[in-house]
């Protein structure tokens, strides 16, 4: 049981808008903690996707966007394309394990 | 550019030990902290721990599931980040990969990663 809660999968057609949820607690979001996205591609090491709850490292496209309120946060693909197809998963320091967690993953699917 | 290369990776009995190396250039190793993640085949990733830099005590912190039997340090003169694993278990399979740990400090997250080395415990 992961301390940061996802949708196992999320599915759109080419060019929708889709959402990732990440669900925490007082302990990580809620204590002020940021939230930071990967994106793992198909038999390829994690790569950094989103940092600071919003920002885009150079590279990545703009549609991908990320925020986080309270105990949450989320990730939104706009235009949704087929090299999109990869797991995701959020990130985020917990104060009561003292130590990192991620999310427990959602793989996005191009229908 | 930022370069992170695992090795020592394979297949050891359930009890044994390893110790895997992480390979750092393009940056200043030094003054970074380093995390170790590992994914379990199929799984999600999971944060094994972290080492400061020797500027923020060199002090490693571990997930609370894995402390004991994991040990991270670091060798600021060969740019090496290791990850020393004893009394290995069957659950302890993953693919172990280190990243450089910015969460803290430009917070940045984990920003870079190396490729990964595959750990298989099996008798």
């Amino acid at each position: 049981q992961s301390v940061l809660t996802q949708p196992p999968s999320v599915s759109g057609a080419p060019g929708q808008r889709v959402t990732i949820s990440c669900t925490g607690s007082s302990s990580n979001f809620g204590a002020g903690y940021d939230a930071h996205w990967y994106q793992q591609l198909p038999g390829t090491a994690p790569k950094l996707l989103i940092y600071g709850n919003r920002n885009r490292p150079s590279g990545v496209p703009d549609r991908f966007s990320g925020s986080k309120s309270g105990t949450s946060a989320s990730l939104a693909i706009t235009g949704l394309q087929a090299e999109d197809e990869a797991d995701y998963y959020c990130h985020a320091y917990d104060n009561s394990l003292s130590g990192f967690v991620f999310g427990s993953g959602t793989k996005v699917t191009v229908l | 550019e930022v370069h992170l290369v695992e090795s020592g990776g394979g297949l050891v009995k359930p009890g044994g030990s390893l110790r895997l190396s992480c390979a750092a250039s393009g940056f200043s190793f030094s003054y970074a902290w380093m995390s170790w993640v590992r994914q379990a085949p199929g799984k999600g990733l999971e944060w094994v721990g972290r080492i400061k830099s020797k500027t923020n005590g060199g002090t490693a912190d571990y997930a609370t599931p894995l402390k004991g039997r994991f040990t991270i340090s670091r060798d600021d003169s060969k740019n090496t980040v290791y990850l020393q694993m004893n009394s290995l278990k069957t659950e302890d399979t993953a693919v172990y990969y280190c990243t450089t740990d910015n969460y803290f400090g430009s917070g940045k997250g984990f920003d870079s990663w190396g490729q990964g080395t595959l750990v298989t415990v099996s008798s």
